[in-house]
């Protein structure tokens, strides 16, 4: 399976923007890009996906490179509820949906 | 909106003894998953379910089973219990199970304390 690597952590100043990276170089081209993230105490919970156009939802950005090796997320106002573990995950289109999760990265949100 | 429920929330087992876990998932989702995350570990995936059979399978040990039952609910039963058992359990169920595209709905989990 195809592997990502992110920062293990980034920091921000509440309602600054967040741009979390994201490689993947060997990406195949059936792989689709996921976010997920993890609060304290909780379980994962979706963020937003992708396959190769940038896309927009109520909680964030995805911009993905042309090439497709390596994506962005974008929280476009960080609130302290943002403060998570962020999760890049490829997961195949003929794959049976399991998420394989690898070291992610801890967002820290300071007033 | 309903959502993944898991019981219980906190389990805590002696070693070699049973446990196990139910996972009711969102209404008209016909697929469940498992994940195990350790103390300051990401989650692995154990298991899946698409219509009550299995559909994949990851690091799960033998000792550990488990079924999606008619109703969609799915029980992880775990036997012969280690130290090493001890960590949060999620499920997660999602709909329909083709498209990767679909995303993955989890529970509050399960927190297995085995001592």
């Amino acid at each position: 399976d195809a592997k990502t690597t992110q920062p293990n952590s980034m920091e921000s100043n509440e309602e600054e923007p967040v741009h979390l990276p994201c490689n993947h170089s060997t990406i195949s081209g059936t792989d689709y890009i996921h976010w997920y993230r993890q609060l304290p105490s909780q379980g994962p919970e979706y963020v937003i996906h992708g396959l190769t156009s940038n896309v927009n939802n109520r909680m964030a950005s995805l911009a993905i490179a042309e090439d497709r090796k390596s994506s962005t997320l974008i929280l476009h106002r960080a609130t302290l509820r943002d403060a998570a573990v962020y999760y890049c995950i490829l997961r195949d289109v003929g794959g049976w949906g399991k998420l394989q999760f690898g070291a992610g990265t801890q967002v820290v949100v300071t007033p | 909106a309903a959502g993944v429920i898991q019981s219980p929330r906190h389990l805590i087992k002696e070693k070699r003894e049973t446990a196990t876990l139910k996972c009711y998932p969102i209404p008209r989702h016909d697929t469940v998953y498992w994940y195990q995350q350790g103390p300051g570990q990401d989650p692995q995936f154990l298991i899946s379910f698409y219509e009550k059979m299995q559909s994949d399978k990851g690091s799960i040990p033998d000792r550990f089973s488990a079924q999606q039952f008619s109703d969609y609910h799915s029980e992880l039963n775990m036997s012969s219990l280690e130290l090493g058992d001890s960590a949060l359990y999620f499920c997660a169920s999602s709909f329909p199970l083709a498209g990767s595209g679909n995303e993955q709905f989890f529970g509050p989990g399960t927190r297995l304390t085995v001592l």
